[in-house]
């Protein structure tokens, strides 16, 4: 069964550092989400991209996230400037189409910034 | 605003007892409900959706509207049950983003 893939498994990085997180989406899916879960609260919606652009995103989602699907296979979350509380477990997710169906989900990055 | 409520972070029952996992919704509109489930270190997991009325590893999900309610039922729990379940809904105005409750930690006795 395919499956979504996210490198690292974990990472650990200092404050203000820039960190990139890698995704695979499954090859004929055509959106792509991350999400994050604090530990101990919500799995919470950060992005969906589709047709190589943004089509919506959370508050959450500010100046120092962006995304991007450089070579058509990867799709990469970069936090520019990392906080303390961006430290979570980070989802990416990918699916065929419309109404949250098919989803597929990665096993996720834990991020931990020190 | 889109909320998805599941009132208890863990829930313990004995093998062969039956479970009930709650999730209430809040939508202006009618939205796509769906239970996902995680085990132990693994990746979140569909479970089940509303639209599809499918029985999947003997549970059930019944969208109530009346009660803006999707919980999520096994008659007789196994021990293979214990896991994290997460309550889902989607809106269908073309938003794909799925917003999850806080999930619900299911222990099952032996």
């Amino acid at each position: 069964e395919p499956e979504v893939t996210q490198t690292p498994s974990h990472q650990v990085t200092q404050m203000g550092q820039e960190v990139i997180l890698r995704c695979v989406p499954i090859s004929n899916h055509l959106y792509f989400y991350w999400y994050r879960q604090i530990l101990g609260q919500k799995v919470e919606f950060l992005v969906s991209f589709y047709n190589n652009e943004i089509s919506e995103k959370s508050e959450i989602f500010d100046d120092q996230f962006s995304v991007e699907r450089p070579d058509g296979s990867n799709f990469t979350l970069k936090i520019r400037s990392t906080k303390l509380e961006d430290s979570a477990m980070y989802f990416c997710a990918s699916s065929k189409g419309l109404k949250g169906y098919g989803y597929t989900f990665g096993s996720g990055t834990r991020l931990t910034v020190v | 605003a889109q909320r998805v409520t599941q009132p208890e972070k863990l829930l313990s029952v004995f093998k062969g007892a039956p479970v009930e996992l709650k999730c209430n919704y809040s939508y202006s509109g009618s939205p796509e409900l769906f239970w996902y489930v995680q085990y132990s270190r693994q990746r979140l997991q569909l479970l089940l959706r509303h639209i599809s009325r499918e029985s999947i590893k003997g549970f059930t999900a019944d969208l109530n509207k009346g009660e803006t309610s999707f919980h999520l039922k096994k008659p007789f729990a196994q021990e293979e049950d214990s896991a994290m379940y997460y309550c889902a809904l989607s809106g269908i105005q073309g938003a794909q983003k799925l917003v999850f409750g806080q999930g619900t930690r299911l222990t099952i006795n032996p």
